[in-house]
C-alpha cells in the first residue's frame, strides 16, 4: 500500500525559499504515475501546485509557475517542492499526493492517496 | 482556469437522512473529469468519486456521483456518523486542476 510523507521546515521567512520533500513508500516512484503537490491556505480552498513524472516531465499551475520547481529523485524514492520568494500568502498546509488515472502515464489526475500534510508558516 | 462553485456552503442534517451536494463549473469539464473528496479535521482529503460517477476503491455505495458538463452532484444516502465532514469537488479535465470551496455536512 503506497504511503506518502511530507517533511521540511515549518517556518520560513518572507522572501526566502520554501523547500519540502515527499517520501514515497510501498510503490515505485518510477512507475506510471504523476506525483503532485497541493496546498490549502487556512480557511481557503485547495490549490494544485504542480506535478512530476519520474521521467522529469513536469507541469505547474500558471499562477505559481514563475516561483515553483518540482523535482524527482528516483534513487531516494522521493520528490521535492521549492517555492521561491515566499510571502504570508504562501502560508498553508502542503500536501503531496499520487496522481490517479485510468490511463498509464497520464497527468489528467485525481489524487489518491495523499500524505498527511505539513503546515508551513511564512513569518519573520 | 475553471472555477468550481459548491453549494450549499453548509448542510445541517441528521444521521439517516440523505445529502445532496452541488458542484457547478464555470465552463464545461472535459470528459467529465470530476472527482469528489471527503476531508475530516486534521486529515488529508480522501477520494470518494472520480470520473463524475465512479466510486473509488473501498467507498460505500451510499456515496453516489452524477452529472456532466458544468453541473455535478454528490449524493450521500442514509448519512452515517462518520460522514459528517467537508466535501470538495475537483476538476482534472482542464489544466490547471482546480477545487471547489467545499461543503460542510454537519450534524443537525
Amino acid at each position: 500500500q503506497v504511503q506518502l510523507q511530507e517533511s521540511g521546515p515549518g517556518l520560513v521567512k518572507p522572501s526566502e525559499t520554501l523547500s519540502l520533500t515527499c517520501a514515497v513508500s510501498g510503490n515505485s516512484i518510477s512507475s506510471v504515475y504523476y506525483w503532485n503537490w497541493i496546498r490549502q491556505p487556512p480557511g481557503e480552498r485547495l490549490e494544485w501546485i504542480g506535478s512530476i513524472h519520474h521521467s522529469g516531465n513536469a507541469y505547474y499551475n500558471p499562477s505559481l509557475k514563475s516561483r515553483v520547481t518540482i523535482e524527482v529523485d528516483t534513487s531516494k524514492s522521493q520528490f521535492s517542492l521549492k517555492l521561491s520568494s515566499v510571502t504570508a500568502a504562501d502560508t498553508a498546509v502542503y500536501y503531496c499526493a499520487r496522481g490517479a488515472s485510468l490511463y498509464t502515464n497520464s497527468w489528467f489526475n485525481w489524487f489518491d492517496p495523499w500524505g498527511q500534510g505539513t503546515l508551513v508558516t511564512v513569518s519573520s | 482556469e475553471i472555477v468550481l462553485t459548491q453549494s450549499p456552503g453548509t448542510l445541517s442534517l441528521s444521521p439517516g437522512e440523505s445529502a445532496t451536494l452541488s458542484c457547478r463549473a464555470s465552463q464545461s469539464v472535459s470528459n467529465n473529469y470530476l472527482a469528489w473528496y471527503q476531508q475530516k479535521p486534521g486529515q488529508a482529503p480522501r477520494v470518494l468519486i472520480y470520473g463524475a460517477s465512479s466510486r473509488a476503491t473501498g467507498i460505500p455505495d451510499r456515496f453516489g456521483g452524477s452529472g456532466s458538463g458544468t453541473d455535478f452532484t454528490l449524493t450521500i444516502s442514509r448519512l452515517e456518523p462518520e460522514d459528517f465532514a467537508v466535501y470538495y469537488c475537483q476538476q482534472y479535465g482542464n489544466s490547471p486542476w482546480t477545487f471547489g470551496q467545499g461543503t460542510k455536512v454537519e450534524i443537525k
